[in-house]
């Protein structure tokens, strides 16, 4: 079973500072989803990464695949307290549990006026 | 196109008795998964429907059990209920069994087992 790390658990900034936040594996990711997630939401999808190195951009948000499809960071810019939220990285199993995602225990990031 | 909706939103039940959650998936998606999430943490796969067969499954117990429809919303049913069942259910549906695009996520249905 593919377990992700996420680090830190929890983040608390001031508006405008700068945070990444870093998603781990011992196994290589077929894919790797980030999602967003507000109190009394379910989560809702960022980006999906699926090529070693790859680099997506989404407004302030940057995500990074590394190389070698084991690891993955979100970082973002300036921060706002509209980015306040659960940041969840997930990766499908593949194989016979194609269907399933695991995912990462979070990262709780508050972000102070 | 409409999202994916969960009903209902808040539960209360009481140790022993049995619930059924509510899925309608987002239109054009024909795969189904459930999750379970402890407060605090990640989401946990319960299990996914696809064509209205169990496709995979987590490490949940038999009680917990599902349904999808010809028109693909579903139902999560779990039955003797104990307190640690209580947390927030998710449903989210893709258009494809490995989601590779993405999952829709609901807002959640709010168990609580007293």
């Amino acid at each position: 079973t593919q377990l992700l790390e996420q680090s830190p658990q929890f983040l608390s900034i001031q508006e405008g500072e700068n945070l990444t936040v870093y998603c781990n594996s011992s196994s290589v990711f077929s894919s790797l989803q980030w999602y967003r997630q507000e109190p009394g939401e379910g989560p809702v999808l960022l980006v999906t990464v699926v090529t070693g190195g790859e680099v997506k951009k989404l407004k302030r948000l940057t995500f990074q695949f590394g190389d070698a499809r084991k690891d993955s960071s979100l970082h973002i810019t300036a921060a706002q307290p509209g980015d306040t939220g659960l940041y969840l990285c997930a990766s499908n199993a593949g194989g016979t549990s194609y269907g399933k995602l695991t995912f990462g225990q979070g990262t709780i990031l508050t972000v102070h006026p | 196109e409409t999202g994916v909706t969960q009903s209902p939103t808040h539960l209360i039940k009481t140790r022993g008795q049995q619930v059924t959650l509510r899925c309608s998936s987002q239109s054009g998606h024909n795969t189904v998964s459930w999750y379970q999430q402890a407060l605090g943490q990640g989401p946990q796969f319960i299990f996914q429907y696809y064509r209205e067969e169990e496709n995979g499954r987590g490490n949940f117990p038999p009680r917990f059990s599902g349904l999808q429809f010809p028109n693909y919303s579903s139902e999560l049913n779990v039955n003797a209920l104990e307190l640690d069942d209580s947390a927030l259910y998710l449903c989210a549906s893709s258009f494809n069994v490995g989601g590779g695009l993405g999952y829709t996520f609901g807002s959640g249905t709010r168990l609580t087992v007293v």
